[in-house]
């Protein structure tokens, strides 16, 4: 399975700090997206980052991609209460497009 | 900002009964798919589908499951004959393409009672 996995599974941090996510995955991918759920709501697309690309940036959101260690980071900086939320990676394979999502990372920004 | 729509957001149903969730993908999108998740759980991929047919499916997507674009804007997912298992939220998304984004709707939260 190519799916992701995060890690941590819950992070909590003080408004202003930083917070970095992981993900690991299994097998060669297309691409890896990050998506971001609020409590009982839908996904939300943070960025996409394709196979032949390193690093991402959108807004305060970073995202690095090591396909040597099958491994990606998603670094909000500065962070605000409204960034409460869980956050998934999602990868999908060459050739066929349905995609994988990881567990996911809680992330609490305590104000 | 053109969104995905599900309805509707709650459905009750009785084990055994069929169901029908609905979807209006954005407008100009071709890829269309559902996802479920089991609360507490991952989001899981059951389907993919492009002109007009099933592009790819996991396990999870059995014959009680069908899907389908009946008039060019609603995309479709039917459980035949529900379990109490397929509790949980259903997600539906579409793509420009294969490889763009993929934008989900809200979600609608079914219930087997």
């Amino acid at each position: 399975s190519q799916q992701g996995e995060e890690d941590p599974q819950a992070l909590s941090i003080q408004e202003g700090e930083n917070a970095t996510m992981n993900c690991s995955y299994k097998t060669s991918i297309n691409n890896l997206q990050w998506y971001r759920q609020n409590s009982g709501r839908g996904l939300v697309h943070l960025i996409l980052i394709r196979s032949n690309e390193r690093e991402k940036h959108s807004g305060r959101l970073r995202v690095t991609l090591d396909t040597s260690k099958k491994s990606s980071s998603l670094l909000i900086t500065a962070s605000r209460a409204a960034d409460t939320a869980s956050y998934f990676c999602a990868t999908d394979a060459y050739n066929n497009n349905d995609m994988r999502f990881g567990a996911g990372t809680r992330l609490t920004v305590k104000p | 900002e053109p969104e995905v729509t599900q309805t509707p957001s709650h459905q009750v149903t009785q084990m055994g009964q069929e169901v029908i969730l609905r979807c209006v993908p954005i407008s100009n999108h071709l890829y269309f798919y559902w996802y479920r998740q089991i609360l507490g759980q991952k989001v899981e991929f059951l389907v993919s589908f492009y002109n007009n047919e099933i592009s790819e499916k996991s396990e999870i997507f059995d014959d009680q499951f069908s899907v389908e674009r009946p008039d060019g804007s609603n995309f479709t997912l039917k459980i035949r004959s529900t379990k109490l298992e397929d509790s949980a939220m259903y997600f539906c998304a579409s793509a420009g393409t294969g490889e763009q984004p993929q934008h989900f709707g809200d979600g609608t939260r079914l219930s087997i009672l």
